[in-house]
C-alpha cells in the first residue's frame, strides 16, 4: 500500500453512534492533517499534528477528536454528530522541515453521512 | 472572509485548445502557491505549485503563472485533453503555519 489511505470511504451513521476514521500514510511524512469539505465549499482544515502533536485546532467542536499515536496513524473519533457534519473527509500528509511544510499529499477521503 | 477565490465554478474547453483556470488571493503573506486536481470519489491530487519569489512555474503541459502585484494565479494546461476534466483548486500558504487555504474549485470539462 502506498500513498495515503483512509478507510472506511463510506460511513452512514446516526446522532448518537460513535465512530473512528482512520489515515494511514505510508510516505515517511510527519506531519498530518484533517480537512472536512461541505459541498460548494472551500477544504477546511480541521487539525494538524507535525511530529505527532496537535499544531492546529480550527476552532473545531468537541464532538470531533483526534488522535495520532505515531507519524504515520491519524484517527478522527466522532460522537453524536449533527446532519450538517455530513461531509467528505479528507486526511493528507506532508513532510515538514524546520519551518517549511512541504506539498501534502491526499488520502481518498471518507464520505460521511449522519442521520 | 474568503482569502482565496476561484470565481468561475466550472470550464469547459474543447480538446486540444488551452484551458486556463483562474485564482485570486487577498493576503499578501502567502508566499507558496499550488493546484490540486480532483477527481470524484478520490482526493486531492498535486499538480504544481509556485513560490512567491517567482512569477512562472511549467511543468509539461502545466503551467502556473503568479502576478503578487494583482493577488492573482492562474493555471494554463495545453494542450488540453479529455482525462484533465476534474475540479481543480488552488491553494495558498504562508511558510510555516502549516495551515492551507483553499478555493472552491472550478470544473473542467474537456470536449472531445
Amino acid at each position: 500500500e502506498t500513498g495515503v489511505t483512509q478507510t472506511p470511504r463510506h460511513l452512514v451513521m446516526g446522532m448518537t453512534n460513535k465512530k473512528s476514521l482512520k489515515c494511514e500514510q505510508h510516505l515517511g511524512h510527519n506531519a498530518m492533517y484533517w480537512y472536512k469539505q461541505s459541498a460548494k465549499k472551500p477544504l477546511e482544515l480541521m487539525f494538524v499534528y507535525n511530529f505527532k502533536e496537535q499544531t492546529e485546532n480550527n476552532s473545531v467542536p468537541s464532538r470531533f477528536s483526534p488522535e495520532c499515536p505515531n507519524s504515520s496513524h491519524l484517527f478522527l473519533h466522532l460522537h453524536t454528530l449533527q446532519p450538517e457534519d455530513s461531509a467528505l473527509y479528507l486526511c493528507a500528509s506532508s513532510q515538514a522541515e524546520g519551518p517549511i511544510e512541504e506539498t501534502q499529499y491526499f488520502g481518498p477521503g471518507t464520505r460521511l453521512l449522519v442521520l | 472572509d474568503q482569502q482565496v477565490k476561484q470565481n468561475s465554478p466550472s470550464l469547459s474547453v474543447q480538446e486540444g485548445r488551452i484551458s486556463i483556470l483562474n485564482c485570486d488571493y487577498t493576503n499578501s503573506m502567502f508566499d507558496y502557491f499550488l493546484w490540486y486536481k480532483k477527481y470524484p470519489a478520490e482526493g486531492p491530487t498535486f499538480l504544481i505549485s509556485i513560490s512567491s519569489i517567482k512569477d512562472k512555474n511549467e511543468d509539461g503541459r502545466f503551467t502556473v503563472f503568479l502576478n503578487k502585484s494583482a493577488k492573482h494565479l492562474s493555471l494554463h494546461i495545453v494542450p488540453s485533453q479529455p482525462g484533465d476534466s476534474a475540479v481543480y483548486f488552488c491553494a495558498a500558504f504562508i511558510s510555516g503555519t502549516y495551515k492551507y487555504i483553499f478555493g472552491t474549485g472550478t470544473r473542467l470539462k474537456v470536449l472531445a
